[in-house]
Order: C-alpha cells, then sequence, then structure tokens
C-alpha cells in the first residue's frame, strides 16, 4: 500500500521562476492538500482538491495555483517566485467527509536563490 | 480564521520521565486535534488524534486531553525514550459550514529532546 508520494524531493530555482510540484495521494484517498513548511515553523494551508476542484483556500496569494487530475494526484504550482517561498512543501491526503486523518509526504524542499 | 498556540517551544527531559505539551485554539467550532512528531528532514507523522466528544484518549505511552470550555489540549507522553527526540505540532481543523474539507491550522511546534 502505497503512501503519499511526491516528487521532487529538492529543487533549486531563482526568483521569477515558476515552479511545479507534483503528489500522489495514498491508495484510497481522493483528497489533496497542500502545505508550506517554513524553517522552524509548523506547515500552513495553502490549499485543498477534491473532484478536480479547489476546496479551500488558505492565506497565500494568487500566484499558487493548483490542479488534481482524475487519477487524484495533484500539481502545485507557484509563479514569480520570491526569496521567501524557500520552504518544505507538504501534500497531504485523506478521504473527503469520510477522515478528517491526514497522510502527509515527505516533501518537496525548494530553495529561491 | 483558527489560531492555535503551542507551548513549550522546546523542552528537554531525562529518559523514563514524562513530558507535556500544550496547546490552546480559538475557533470553538474546531472538533478534531491531531497531533504530529515529525523527525528532522522527514515527514510529520500522525501519532494521536482527538475529537471534541471525547475528553481523553490513549495510545499505550501517549495521551491527549482536551478541554472544550477552556479550548486547550495537551500531549502527555510517559517513559520517555531517546527515540521520542523529535519535533512535536499540535493541529485543529477548521470546521467549514458543518462538513470539515480538513482544512488544519497547525501550532508552532515544540522541540522535545529525551537525554539517555
Amino acid at each position: 500500500d502505497a503512501g503519499v508520494t511526491q516528487s521532487p524531493t529538492h529543487l533549486i530555482k531563482t526568483r521569477g521562476q515558476q515552479v511545479t510540484l507534483r503528489c500522489s495521494p495514498k491508495s484510497g484517498h481522493d483528497t489533496v492538500s497542500w502545505y508550506q513548511q517554513a524553517l522552524g515553523q509548523g506547515p500552513q494551508f495553502i490549499f485543498q482538491y477534491y473532484e478536480e476542484e479547489e476546496r479551500q483556500r488558505g492565506n497565500f496569494p494568487d500566484r499558487f495555483s493548483g490542479h488534481q487530475f482524475p487519477n487524484y494526484s495533484s500539481e502545485l504550482n507557484v509563479n514569480a517566485l520570491l526569496l521567501g517561498d524557500s520552504a518544505l512543501y507538504l501534500c497531504a491526503s485523506s478521504l473527503f467527509g469520510v477522515d478528517e486523518k491526514l497522510f502527509f509526504g515527505s516533501g518537496t524542499q525548494l530553495s529561491v536563490l | 480564521g483558527e489560531n492555535v498556540e503551542q507551548h513549550p517551544s522546546t523542552l528537554s527531559v531525562q529518559e523514563g520521565d514524562s513530558a507535556v505539551i500544550k496547546c490552546t485554539y480559538s475557533d470553538s467550532a474546531s472538533n478534531y486535534f491531531p497531533w504530529y512528531k515529525q523527525e528532522l528532514g522527514k515527514r510529520p507523522q500522525l501519532i494521536i488524534d482527538i475529537r471534541s466528544n471525547v475528553g481523553e484518549k490513549k495510545d499505550q505511552r501517549i495521551a491527549v486531553t482536551l478541554n472544550k470550555t477552556a479550548k486547550h489540549f495537551s500531549l502527555h507522553i510517559t517513559e520517555t525514550q531517546p527515540e521520542d527526540s523529535a519535533v512535536y505540532f499540535c493541529a485543529a481543523n477548521e470546521d467549514a459550514g458543518g462538513t470539515s474539507y480538513g482544512k488544519l491550522t497547525f501550532g508552532q511546534g515544540t522541540i522535545l529532546t529525551v537525554h539517555p
């Protein structure tokens, strides 16, 4: 039973560039949530996808966008990267309306230079 | 929105001692409170959770208590072991219109160090 998988594990970009992060949820899960974890901080909610739609969004600018595919996998896109976007990006999956337990992937460490 | 405060930020104990981490939340509508353990460079792992209709929950050496009136909840680890050393995060959900979409607000984390 595969857990939540994310790719890539590490990424280095420069300011102004765009990045795409990918996530495959745990087998049997249909909901994907994305979190940003700055160094020494707790994860912060970016947004959540269910049935290929964004269901909820945290306090993040429109530069952060996402997508969910029919197979429940998801992408997080960040445009016009800023130095402050450097963080660990975590994907978490769950089963909508049934169980609130979130299972996290190992994350993508994004460094913006 | 929800605000979760966690303390202490660091906690150092001797092996075999107990450790207690406390969190407060602001949104009285929150009804799900998980705790995550994150080892260095690894994913956050759910270690225990509690719902608002329960006051206490135990799982071996770990227990969580919830006081809805005071809006605070705590993690208790007994007989601590060196492998318990990690960062621990509490969280609370935001119940969106009666149907939880699983949006969690996390505390700032507690670095627990267990000395052999």
